[in-house]
Formats: C-alpha cells, sequence, structure tokens
C-alpha cells in the first residue's frame, strides 16, 4: 500500500492562479480531509469528507473548494491564490470506528504565492 | 471553544537521556487524546491515542498518561535516540465532531549526540 500519496510536493503561484492539489489514498478509507500548517498554529481543518458525494467545510474553508467523486482520490482547489495561502497542506485518512480512529497523513505539499 | 497548549515549546536533550512533554487541554465533551511525531518535511504519524477511560498507553519507547480530570496529558520518551528529533503534537477529540481535531502548536524536540 502506497498510503496517502500528495502531488506536487511543492508549488510556486502568482497571485489570482489557481490550482489543484492532489490527495489520494489506497486504504479503502472513508473519511478525508486537508488541513493546512502554519508557522507557530497547529493543523487547521480546510474541508473533509465522510464518503464520496459528502464534503463539509472546516475550521478555515475561505478560498477553497473540494469535491469527493470517489473514494480514493479527495483534490482541493484553491480558487484565485492569494499570498495568505502559503502554507504547508497535508491530506489525512481515516477508517470510522465510532469516535476513535487512525489518521494517516501524506507527505505533504508545500505552497508558496508570490 | 476546543484547546490545546503544549510545553516546552522547544527541548534538547542529550542521546539516551529521558524527557516529558505536556499536553493541556479543553475539550468538551472528551473523546480522544492523540500524539503525533511529525519528522521535519514530513506528515504527522500517530504514536498513541487514548480515550477517556485510558490513562496510560505505550508504543515501544513512548508512553503517553491522561489525567481526565485535570484535562492534562504527557508524553514521557525513554532513552532517547536521534531519529527522535521531530516535532510532537497533542491533538484532541470531542464527541460528536468527528474529523473536527483540535491540534497543538507541537513541541521540537531536539536530540543531540
Amino acid at each position: 500500500n502506497a498510503g496517502v500519496t500528495q502531488t506536487p510536493k511543492f508549488q510556486v503561484l502568482k497571485t489570482g492562479q489557481s490550482m489543484t492539489l492532489q490527495c489520494a489514498q489506497d486504504m479503502n478509507h472513508e473519511y478525508m480531509s486537508w488541513y493546512r500548517q502554519d508557522p507557530g498554529m497547529g493543523l487547521r481543518l480546510i474541508h473533509y469528507s465522510v464518503g464520496a458525494g459528502i464534503t463539509d467545510q472546516g475550521e478555515v474553508p475561505n478560498g477553497y473548494n473540494v469535491s469527493r467523486s470517489t473514494t480514493e482520490d479527495f483534490p482541493l482547489r484553491l480558487l484565485s491564490a492569494a499570498p495568505s495561502q502559503t502554507s504547508v497542506y497535508f491530506c489525512a485518512s481515516s477508517h470510522p470506528d465510532r469516535e476513535s480512529y487512525e489518521q494517516y497523513f501524506g507527505p505533504g505539499t508545500r505552497l508558496t504565492v508570490t | 471553544k476546543n484547546q490545546v497548549e503544549q510545553s516546552p515549546q522547544s527541548l534538547i536533550i542529550l542521546e539516551g537521556k529521558n524527557c516529558t512533554l505536556q499536553c493541556n487541554y479543553t475539550v468538551s465533551p472528551f473523546s480522544n487524546l492523540r500524539w503525533y511525531k511529525q519528522d521535519t518535511g514530513r506528515g504527522p504519524v500517530s504514536l498513541t491515542i487514548m480515550t477517556f477511560s485510558e490513562n496510560t498507553k505505550s508504543n515501544g519507547r513512548y508512553t503517553a498518561t491522561l489525567d481526565a480530570d485535570t484535562k492534562q496529558s504527557s508524553l514521557h520518551i525513554t532513552a532517547s535516540q536521534l531519529s527522535d528529533s521531530a516535532s510532537y503534537i497533542c491533538v484532541v477529540s470531542a464527541f460528536g465532531q468527528g474529523e473536527k481535531l483540535t491540534f497543538g502548536t507541537g513541541t521540537r524536540l531536539t536530540i543531540i549526540p
């Protein structure tokens, strides 16, 4: 199993550009999430999905869109990049087991917006 | 609002020594508490997950404790190794909030030979 994979690993965008961060998992996990990690702050939830066709907003959803057409893939779209979106983005997946389940994180995408 | 505070922010110890990292949390109603290890440039990796009924859990040289009354947790690392150099993140989850975890800012641990 490859686990959770993310592409690209690094990306530089100019303000106003759009792009999609890719996330895939091969563990047949129902739950998938996107986080951003900024210096001096804990990981913050952007969007999450509890299954194919179901998505919901997290703590910091503005400026981002997601969709979940398959169990395996959960792409994150930046609609119009802004310098405030410079961050490291992590995708995670998990299998629901009532209230206690383990999340598996991808290696991250480091995004810089100039 | 759910909150997690970790201390110290950073710690440097000699290889082979033990250390303890602290986590204070506010979450209601409490579901579980996790400790993650995050190596530089990588995603977090789970070390332990504890529910309210567990007060100690070990994973090799890592031992986590949980005091639900005082809302405190600690992560004890025994006989530290150079590979233990990483950030250690405390995360709490509330019942009914599923994926909406609350992450601490982490303790940056550096092991020196």
